[in-house]
């Protein structure tokens, strides 16, 4: 009963490095998404996307990038570090069955920036 | 800009008492309103959900939809220890638009019950 998996769970970067954040779902979702949220803070979307091939920005997407191959996979790629991308990072998925179906989380990478 | 507010609190309530958590919207063609439970350096798990104006209740938690006040609340009765946690209030865009299935998150309300 895997659902939604994120890996690496931390990571310590240092200003200027690039890494990919990995997410994986098992649930055939066509809709996911990526969320940062800072300290004390809601969840911000950075990018989604409907469907293999298709991804889209969200509120804060600078400094950020995704690609969508398959149904499964949407890693989010981070360019040229900076001490603001500082966060935990969220992946999820919804069906596409209606837009009121819930969204399922995974459980987060812990990024700091140096 | 759509936006979802809440009361960060901290919010402190007796063990066995009712906790009533609050959130107003902007976006009024808003259509799905989500309750999501986040425990510290966790996830956020959803807890409850609703569409429709009024109540829906799911053992101890009853959400309620206002959507007339742009109001959503959760009531969470015989509050236990095991409650305390941070409750974030998620709210989709109208059902025709492209947000329609993009959540926007409340900076959420911290919930403590004292034993």
């Amino acid at each position: 009963n895997a659902g939604v998996t994120q890996t690496p769970k931390f990571r310590i970067l240092k200003i200027g490095q690039s890494m990919t954040l990995q997410c994986t779902q098992d649930m055939n979702h066509n809709y996911m998404y990526w969320y940062r949220q800072d300290p004390g803070m809601g969840l911000k979307l950075i990018y989604y996307s409907v469907g293999a091939g298709i991804t889209d920005k969200g509120e804060v997407p600078n400094g950020y990038n995704v690609s969508r191959s398959t149904t499964e996979d949407f890693p989010l790629r981070l360019e040229l570090a900076a001490p603001s991308q500082t966060s935990v990072y969220f992946c999820a998925s919804s069906s596409a069955r209606r837009s009121n179906q819930p969204q399922h989380f995974g459980d987060g990478t812990r990024l700091s920036i140096l | 800009q759509k936006e979802v507010e809440q009361n960060s609190g901290p919010l402190s309530v007796p063990e066995g008492a009712i906790a009533s958590l609050n959130c107003t919207y902007s976006d009024r063609g808003s259509q799905s309103f989500f309750w999501y439970r986040q425990y510290s350096g966790k996830s956020p798990e959803l807890i409850m959900f609703i569409y429709s104006n009024g109540d829906k209740e799911d053992g101890r938690f009853t959400a309620q939809l206002n959507k007339a006040s742009q109001y959503v609340s959760l009531l969470i009765r015989d509050s236990q220890p095991s409650d305390s946690a941070t409750y974030l209030c998620a709210v989709t865009g109208q059902e025709t638009s492209g947000s329609a299935r993009q959540l926007t998150f409340g900076s959420g309300t911290q919930l403590t019950v004292l034993p």
